[in-house]
């Protein structure tokens, strides 16, 4: 198993400018968890899917970042308009069913975003 | 959610054990304890998990103290490869949010 994929792995944009982040769980994963992490706040859950459908997004930081999933195998998050505060490493999970308390979440490498 | 406390930093020799501590004293009854650890410019991976009993998997081992206020990961014998950061992370029965502090940092001089 290629395990969770992400894309791209860096990016560098100017504030203002948009961007998309890609992911791609694992195959038969249910569930579907955006995370970001910073040295001033740590790791911190953005949101997550459940079947394709957006369950707890409570932790999006405000209307510029969105987040869809089309279907099973994909998944954005997308800033619009992009700020320097954004700026962080954007990890995005998978777990077979996450209702469990015993629940493995399994992490890609992360796309680190730098906006300039 | 409850809370877990763990040491900032821990240092270990290489081919020693490490015990790392974490606290946890309004756990409930039903929370599960699960450690994971990022290793440098990679994401989170899990390490092991459990509710009372103690655990051993190939990567570690898992002591949870009889009241369950604390817990210590173990890994019998430090290679460089164990130097991450390790997270203790309380999963409630009901709830569905993994919450990570700021875990601990782990050194493993050769």
């Amino acid at each position: 198993d290629a395990g969770v994929i992400q894309s791209p792995r860096h990016e560098v944009t100017e504030m203002g400018q948009e961007v998309t982040l890609r992911c791609k769980p694992i195959s038969g994963h249910d569930y579907l968890f955006w995370y970001r992490q910073t040295m001033m706040r740590g790791l911190e859950l953005l949101i997550y899917f459940n079947n394709n459908v957006p369950i707890d997004d409570s932790g999006m930081p405000e209307d510029r970042f969105s987040a869809k999933m089309p279907n099973a195998s994909f998944s954005t998050l997308k800033i619009q308009p992009s700020e320097p505060r954004d700026s962080a490493v954007y990890f995005c999970a998978s777990s077979i069913s996450g209702t469990s308390v015993q629940e493995t979440q399994y992490f890609g490498p992360g796309t680190r975003l730098l906006v300039l | 959610d409850a809370k877990t406390t763990q040491p900032n930093s821990m240092e270990s020799n290489e081919e020693e054990p490490v015990h790392l501590p974490c606290n946890h004293s309004t756990i409930s009854g039903t929370d599960y304890i699960h450690w994971y650890r990022q290793l440098p410019s990679q994401g989170p991976e899990y390490v092991i998990h459990g509710l009372t009993s103690n655990v051993n998997n190939r990567m570690a081992s898992l002591a949870i103290a009889e009241d369950r206020k604390s817990s210590t990961l173990i890994l019998h014998r430090a290679t460089l490869r164990d130097a991450a950061v390790y997270y203790c992370i309380l999963r409630e029965y009901y709830g569905q949010n993994f919450v990570f502090g700021p875990g601990t940092r782990l050194s493993v001089l050769p």
